[in-house]
């Protein structure tokens, strides 16, 4: 059964950082893509990194680009989201996602951690 | 970047009812159209993908259809656990891969 486990959110100041990470268990995370996808609160969802599952390929969403970095621990069936110069609007809650062998969607999600910057 | 453009943003069915919300992309995306439920303090689940493809374990009175830039989900008969809001996605020119705003479905 696939788990996808996100910790690492909470409060922070406009300008600091913070490291979400991603626990999966359940399949076999080196075969697949990952991403990151984020929703305002009360508002839709918002695509934000993509990481190829030998970590090669790499897409940011441009509002993110330069500020959020997205790496990948194999060994450790972990994914992380580090988040730099946080902004107000960056406040969101994350969810990782695993990407479909299929096509580029995602077909399992974790429970979503929220980030609040203020 | 592909703009996604869902209609109604929120649509009023009774249960038993059958609802059609649409999504339309600024340009074509062929087939490469999933559809996403999301309950209140829950994740978005995987509903559709291939603009037409159940994903494991959905009902069978999850249906969508459409390619290019026009597309339906409908759901034929209405059940209580079928309230939520429907996110459409593409993913046929990325990145970005992008949503649309959400049909919230609401009971009547």
């Amino acid at each position: 059964q696939v788990h996808l486990v996100e910790s690492g959110g909470g409060v922070v100041q406009p300008g600091r950082s913070l490291r979400l990470s991603c626990a999966a268990s359940g399949f076999k995370f080196t075969t697949y893509a990952m991403k990151w996808v984020r929703q305002a609160p009360g508002k839709g969802l918002q695509w934000v990194a993509l990481m190829s599952n030998d970590g090669r390929n790499i897409y940011y969403a441009d509002s993110v680009k330069g500020r959020f970095t997205i790496s990948r621990d194999n060994s450790k069936n972990t994914l992380f989201l580090q988040m730099n110069s946080l902004r107000v609007e960056d406040t969101a809650v994350y969810y990782c996602a695993r990407v479909s062998e299929m096509a580029t969607i995602n077909d399992y999600w974790g429970q979503g951690m929220l980030v609040t910057v203020s | 970047e592909i703009v996604m453009t869902q209609s109604p943003a929120t649509l009023s069915v009774s249960p038993g009812e059958r609802a059609t919300l649409s999504c339309r992309a600024s340009q074509s995306v062929s087939s490469d159209l999933a559809w996403y439920q999301q309950k209140p303090g829950q994740p978005p689940r995987l509903l559709i993908y291939g603009a037409s493809t159940r994903a494991t374990g959905v009902p069978a009175r999850f249906s969508g259809s459409g390619s290019g830039t026009e597309f339906t989900l409908t759901i034929s008969s209405l059940q209580s656990e079928d309230f939520a809001v429907y996110y459409c996605q593409q993913y046929n020119n990325w990145p970005p891969w992008t949503f649309g705003q959400g049909t919230k479905v609401e009971i009547k």
